[in-house]
């Protein structure tokens, strides 16, 4: 059955540094989402992509963040400068044809620690 | 914005038992998610609707959008059905994409 994979499983970075976080969303799939987990706080929307471009984003997606479909497969979450309190699970996602109205798979999670 | 909220927090039952979660949220929306968090984190999707009622195996789910409602119903309980049940509201305002999370039902079902 296909699913959506993410890369690292964990990662841990000193304050300040710049991460990537990967993705690979399900081969057909054209919708493509970010959230992320606090520990023992409620999942939460950072950013909503289709046809190379974003298509929403919340409130915590500031500069710091961004989106990029290098090429046909990957779909990556980079946080350029980063800080204590971006310590979380970041969760990708994607969804068929019918994008938000659609059912969502989501990966596995990348744990990301700040330190 | 949205208020998802969820009910209870904590349930624990026993192996068998009839479980019901409960959802509502505060303005209107154009879909519902209910997923199962795992504790070792990942999130699987278990339905989305938009009304009526959904069934999948000993999962029911049933939305009623009038009363900006909806309930989550696991049949024979079983201990791997121990899980955070979650749901998500997507707003139903023109160009929303982000799904609107509650904070989640922590089920343990006894054996």
């Amino acid at each position: 059955e296909p699913e959506v994979t993410q890369t690292p499983s964990h990662q841990v970075t000193q304050m300040g540094q710049e991460v990537i976080l990967r993705c690979v969303p399900i081969s057909n799939h054209l919708y493509f989402y970010w959230y992320r987990q606090i520990l023992g706080q409620k999942v939460e929307f950072l950013v909503s992509f289709y046809n190379n471009e974003i298509s929403e984003k919340s409130e915590i997606f500031d500069d710091q963040f961004s989106v990029e479909r290098p090429d046909g497969s990957n779909f990556t979450l980079k946080i350029r400068s980063t800080k204590l309190e971006d310590s979380a699970m970041y969760f990708c996602a994607s969804s068929g044809l019918a994008g938000v109205l659609e059912e969502q798979f989501f990966g596995p999670g990348t744990r990301l620690t700040v330190l | 914005k949205n208020e998802v909220e969820q009910s209870p927090q904590n349930l624990t039952a026993q192996e068998g038992e009839f479980i019901t979660i409960n959802c509502s949220y505060s303005v209107g929306i154009s879909a519902l998610h209910w997923l199962q968090q795992h504790p070792g984190g990942g999130i699987v999707s278990l339905f989305m609707l938009s009304s009526g009622k959904k069934k999948h195996g000993r999962l029911i789910a049933t939305i009623n959008i009038q009363e900006k409602h909806s309930s989550l119903h696991i049949t024979a309980s079983h201990p791997r059905d121990s899980a955070v049940y979650i749901c998500a509201g997507l707003d139903s305002g023109g160009g929303a994409d982000g799904l609107t999370f509650g904070k989640g039902t922590h089920l343990i079902i006894q054996p």
